[in-house]
């Protein structure tokens, strides 16, 4: 079983360019979420999504960033414009119901975005 | 007061010994509370859940303090493949992701 699988692993953009990165969830998870996690820094939740739904964004920097998860395909972190502030692991996860007690998140390897 | 806080460390530790980092949270609504294990330039993996009763598997010993608002982790007869930076997730309702709140990790080292 393939676990979350997130592209690009590695994505090196010049200030002002755009980033997309893309993350399938485990077979059968309809939960998706986003981390940003900075050097040294933990992980800081984003967004949070079902199909179609984007059900929380709470953390998501209210300017140059979006995500969605449609009905077919990927969800898709996007960062517009993007600055040298930008460059962290992004992590998706998934999880095939809401989290709940059981805490558990599968997580994918991450997208290293290097903003040059 | 941070939600989520842990010693960063590193703790350096010798092959076979017995090492413990704590956790404290601040928020006494917290509802469940977690251990992940993050490998270097690795995604984080569920190690435990820290029960009320607290909880072993196998070299692994995690309690709770309502109390004291501290979660614990023991590691017995480390092995060098303990080496990793060790998460404490506490759960609260509401927030993001279904109120999950990570901690920013103790780095750990076992050395041969």
């Amino acid at each position: 079983n393939a676990g979350v699988m997130q592209n690009p692993r590695h994505l090196v953009r010049r200030r002002g360019q755009e980033a997309r990165l893309r993350c399938s969830p485990m077979k059968g998870h309809s939960h998706v979420y986003w981390y940003r996690q900075l050097p040294e820094e933990g992980l800081k939740f984003m967004v949070y999504l079902q199909k179609e739904n984007i059900i929380d964004e709470s953390g998501m920097p209210k300017e140059r960033f979006s995500a969605e998860f449609p009905k077919e395909g990927p969800s898709i972190l996007r960062i517009q414009q993007v600055v040298r502030g930008d460059s962290a692991a992004y992590f998706c996860a998934s999880s095939l119901l809401q989290v709940g007690n059981t805490g558990e998140l599968f997580f994918g390897e991450g997208s290293r975005l290097t903003v040059l | 007061r941070k939600e989520v806080e842990q010693d960063p460390g590193p703790f350096n530790v010798p092959e076979g010994a017995t090492v413990a980092f704590n956790c404290t949270y601040s928020n006494s609504a917290s509802q469940s509370f977690f251990w992940y294990r993050q490998d270097c330039r690795k995604e984080p993996k569920l190690l435990m859940s820290v029960y009320s009763s607290g909880n072993e598997d196998g070299r692994f010993t995690a309690q709770l303090n309502r109390a004291s608002q501290y979660i614990s982790l023991l590691i017995r007869d480390s092995k060098l493949s303990d080496s990793a930076t060790y998460l404490c997730v506490v759960k609260t309702s509401g927030g993001g992701a279904d109120g999950l709140t990570f901690g920013k990790g103790t780095h750990l080292i076992i050395q041969p």
